[in-house]
This record gives structure tokens, sequence and C-alpha cells, in this order.
């Protein structure tokens, strides 16, 4: 079965604290991709970033950075020095080809940044 | 601007009745995904099309159907309405149909049911 987990529910930290997210997922697919939307409070899905299951290679775009692990089946996110405007929701998913070309999203974490 | 048009934006109806929700996708794009985000299920994929075809299908009812018009536009009908399909309704459109295209999202109807 598919599925992608993020433990973390709520997460709350002070401007300039570096945090990360966590992204767990199951897949019996080789070929799968990997995303990372934001949802901010006004409500719509804003795409980050997509891997796909043969780059291992981490990723950095300016304070974000994202760690892909196969051996550990992890996609997590780490935003470097916190900002009030990264108070969001973030989601991971995982789209596989099996059974129709359909994105399966975590339940996501809420991330609260205070001045 | 995403370039995915979801209307209306807002919708509030009561159970029992029936609604459609409309879909533009962004120009070029041939695919259109619908997803209903609720707070107790999150995102849950309901359907996708494919340039007018259906390709695959997730956790929608039966009540609920959708189809993609030659024009490209999307849209979902909600029949019978219930309390618990208030929820968020998200379409997003792809380039093709496959798994290696990444979606982008419109930003949502907001369906309220009473």
């Amino acid at each position: 079965a598919q599925k992608v987990t993020q433990a973390q529910t709520e997460i709350s930290v002070v401007e300039k604290e570096d945090v990360t997210l966590d992204c767990v997922y199951e897949t019996r697919d080789t070929t799968y991709y990997l995303f990372w939307y934001k949802q901010p409070p006004s409500g719509e899905l804003v795409f980050l970033i997509r891997r796909n299951s043969f780059d291992e290679q981490n990723e950095i775009s300016g304070r974000y950075s994202w760690n892909f692990q196969k051996s550990t089946s992890s996609f997590n996110f780490t935003i470097t020095a916190s900002q009030v405007v990264d108070s969001a929701v973030y989601f991971c998913a995982l789209r596989i080809s099996t059974g129709g070309f359909k994105t399966i999203f975590g339940a996501g974490t809420r991330l609260f940044v205070k001045a | 601007d995403s370039g995915v048009t979801q209307t209306p934006k807002h919708l509030i109806t009561a159970t029992g009745q029936r609604v459609t929700l409309r879909c533009s996708p962004r120009s070029g794009d041939l695919s259109v995904y619908w997803y209903q985000q609720s707070l107790d299920q999150g995102l849950q994929f309901l359907i996708q099309y494919y340039n007018g075809e259906e390709r695959a299908k997730g956790n929608i009812l039966e009540r609920f159907s959708a189809q993609q018009f030659p024009d490209l536009h999307s849209e979902l009908n909600l029949s019978s309405l219930e309390l618990g399909d208030s929820a968020l309704y998200f379409c997003a459109s792809s380039a093709g149909g496959g798994s290696s295209y990444g979606y982008t999202f419109g930003s949502g109807t907001r369906l309220t049911v009473v």
C-alpha cells in the first residue's frame, strides 16, 4: 500500500530558528515522485519541490533544503532561519503510476513561526 | 495567479442539494485532478481526467461525478449533499497524465453544506 506519514502535526518555532519537517513514505513502486507543497493561511496550495526516486541528491533553494534518503524512505524538509511568512501547513506527497497517476498526500504539518 | 481557475470561490448550500464546481486548467495542460480537503480526512484524491477521458479514480463517492470537456475545462458535480461534504475542493492541472508531471493547483472552492 502507498502511504505518506507526516508524524508532526504542529510545530512552533521562534523566528530565525531552523526547523525540519519530517516525511516518511511507503510504496512498492520503484519509480515514484515525491513532492512538498505549502498551504499558507490564504488556502492555496503552492508547489515547492519535486524529486524522483532515482535522484537522491539533496537540494537547496534559498532557505529551503530537502534531504531524500531512500534507505529510510524519508524526504525531509528543512527551513533555515525561519520567518513569520513561513507559517503555513506543509504537505508531503507521493505520486506513483500503479493504479493510475494519483498523488497521495500526507496529513500535513502546521508550522507556526513566532516573531 | 497559478493559471488554474476555480469557480466559485465559496458556495453555501443546503443538504440534499446539488452543486457544480468548475475548473479551467492552466493553458496547455491536458490533465485535471480533483481533490477534497476536509479537516478530518486531509487531502483526498477524487479523480483525474486526461484530454477528456477519465484516467484515475480515487475516493470519489457515487454521489459525485466529474467530466472534462473538449475545451479541457472540468466540472465536478456533487449531489444529494450531506453536512460531511463540507470541504475545500481543489482542482489541479498538469501538462501530461503521467507520474512525472508536476501539478499546479487552483485556489479552491470552499463548499459549506448547512
